[in-house]
């Protein structure tokens, strides 16, 4: 059964650079899985926000991705985000989920089967 | 990339069944199978009751069905429990590596 934990700090001022690891138990980050980014800003819908291979290959929102950066670390096994120059739009609850590569049926960004408990990041001086 | 359409609220009496519906584009839900649905408690995460449209979670409750049609996915729920009150999502490949999720629906059970 995989755990997912977010960790990072709950507050960031804007323009600075938000952070937060993914620490992953009881499970390799380097099976065939991907390994995603979700937010959820405050009494608003899920966003994807991007995912990340063992492999280090990344797939980001297009909308964000100019200011993202998803890397993983397999020695430790997790993965991190990075959101640069952020706003107040960017406060929400962060999750990070493990997405399903490779189905029965077709190996693409499948769904999310599990997720983190999510973690409430606020932007603001 | 726009947000897949769900109705922003539902509601029906328990018993009774309700459809959420998602529209996307002929570039999205229309163009892949790979459809599914979210069920979210408040201040809990996300936990995915439907994949590849039809699909259901080994040991999940057949009482949540999907189905697609052109560019709209529905979800079934019958046999409506006070317990199936929730927050509701739906989400999509939408091509060249992307994925988007719809806005959301929110059921209220009677």
């Amino acid at each position: 059964q995989v755990h997912l934990q977010e960790s990072g700090p709950g507050l960031v001022k804007p323009s600075e650079t938000l952070s937060l690891t993914c620490i992953i138990s009881d499970f390799s980050i380097s099976s065939n899985n991907y390994w995603a980014w979700i937010r959820q800003p405050p009494g608003k819908g899920l966003e994807w926000i991007g995912t990340v291979y063992h492999s280090g290959s990344t797939y980001y929102n297009p909308s964000l991705k100019s200011r993202l950066t998803i890397s993983v670390d397999t020695s430790k096994n997790q993965f991190s985000l990075k959101v640069s120059s952020v706003t107040a739009a960017d406060t929400a609850v962060y999750f990070c989920a493990r997405q399903i590569h490779c189905s029965s049926e077709t190996c693409s960004l499948n769904w999310f089967d599990s997720w983190g408990q999510g973690t409430l990041v606020s932007v603001s001086s | 990339q726009s947000a897949l359409t769900q109705p922003a609220s539902v509601s029906g009496s328990p018993g009774q069944s309700i459809t959420i519906s998602c529209t996307g584009t002929s570039s999205d839900v229309g163009n892949y199978n790979l459809v599914s649905w979210y069920q979210e408690y408040p201040g809990k995460a996300p936990r995915v009751i439907i994949y590849e449209v039809t699909k259901r979670p080994p040991g999940f409750s057949n009482r949540f069905s999907g189905s697609k049609s052109g560019n709209t996915a529905s979800l079934t729920i019958s046999g409506l429990q006070a317990e199936d009150e929730a927050d509701y999502y739906c989400c999509t490949y939408a091509g060249n590596n992307t994925l988007v999720f719809g806005g959301g629906t929110k059921l209220t059970v009677l």
